[in-house]
């Protein structure tokens, strides 16, 4: 799987758009950008995931540039729940031999601030 | 609707004492099954993945264990517990279908003393 590069940690303040960056130079064409958040003590959630195409859902939307090689995690009006650390994960969408795993990194601390 | 148990939510065990943990996932049928392990201040790390009942596949030697003896359940064991076990384990599953995302339990804590 291709390895991805996100800032350790932002800030933003409540209301405003939380716009996460993740590079993923090394991506290939049939790889998926998967994105989760973890809060504090709990399980992974996921929000998002896209392959070309920008997306959107209830939860956020997401940026994916045109030579894929890096995306945006979009939260359009962060709330105080929101604060967690946000992971981008690139993972093949075909068999594999990790049962499609999920490969987490480090990923990026969010605090959203009152 | 589906749904996945994990078990204890926290656990104190003494060094060299056995260990089992169980996940169970209700609501879907031969769901892919994970688990991971997060040390304090860490990144998630896979420890076991399980295709099918009686598959299971390592990523990484260690201290510990995993069975599928049912379709929706997944044990992670240890004969004796090292300091170095103590993290955050949390089991995951999702469909065996390609491009799917994949849900997690809500952990055990295990602090190993």
């Amino acid at each position: 799987d291709a390895k991805t590069t996100q800032p350790p940690s932002m800030d933003c303040a409540e209301g405003r758009a939380a716009n996460l960056p993740c590079n993923h130079s090394t991506i290939s064409g049939n790889e998926y950008v998967y994105w989760y958040r973890q809060i504090h003590s709990q399980g992974p959630q996921y929000i998002i995931h896209g392959l070309k195409n920008n997306e959107t859902n209830e939860m956020a939307s997401l940026i994916i540039t045109e030579d894929r090689k890096s995306s945006t995690l979009i939260l359009p009006h962060a709330t105080l729940r929101d604060t967690a650390v946000y992971y981008c994960i690139v993972r093949v969408g075909v068999n594999s031999n990790s049962g499609y795993a999920l490969n987490f990194g480090k990923g990026t601390s969010l605090l959203v601030t009152p | 609707s589906q749904t996945i148990h994990q078990w204890p939510a926290t656990l104190v065990q003494p060094v060299g004492s056995p260990l089992s943990l169980e996940c169970t996932v209700e609501g879907t049928s031969n769901p892919n099954l994970y688990w991971y392990r997060q040390a304090a201040g860490r990144g998630l790390q896979l420890l076991f993945y399980s295709v099918g009942i009686g598959q299971i596949s390592s990523e990484v030697p260690q201290n510990l264990s995993a069975s599928r003896p049912q379709d929706r359940q997944f044990i992670l064991s240890s004969k004796k517990l090292l300091l170095s076990d103590s993290g955050f384990y949390l089991c995951a599953w999702r469909s065996g279908r390609w491009n799917t995302e994949a849900f997690f339990g809500q952990g055990t804590r295990l602090t190993v003393v």
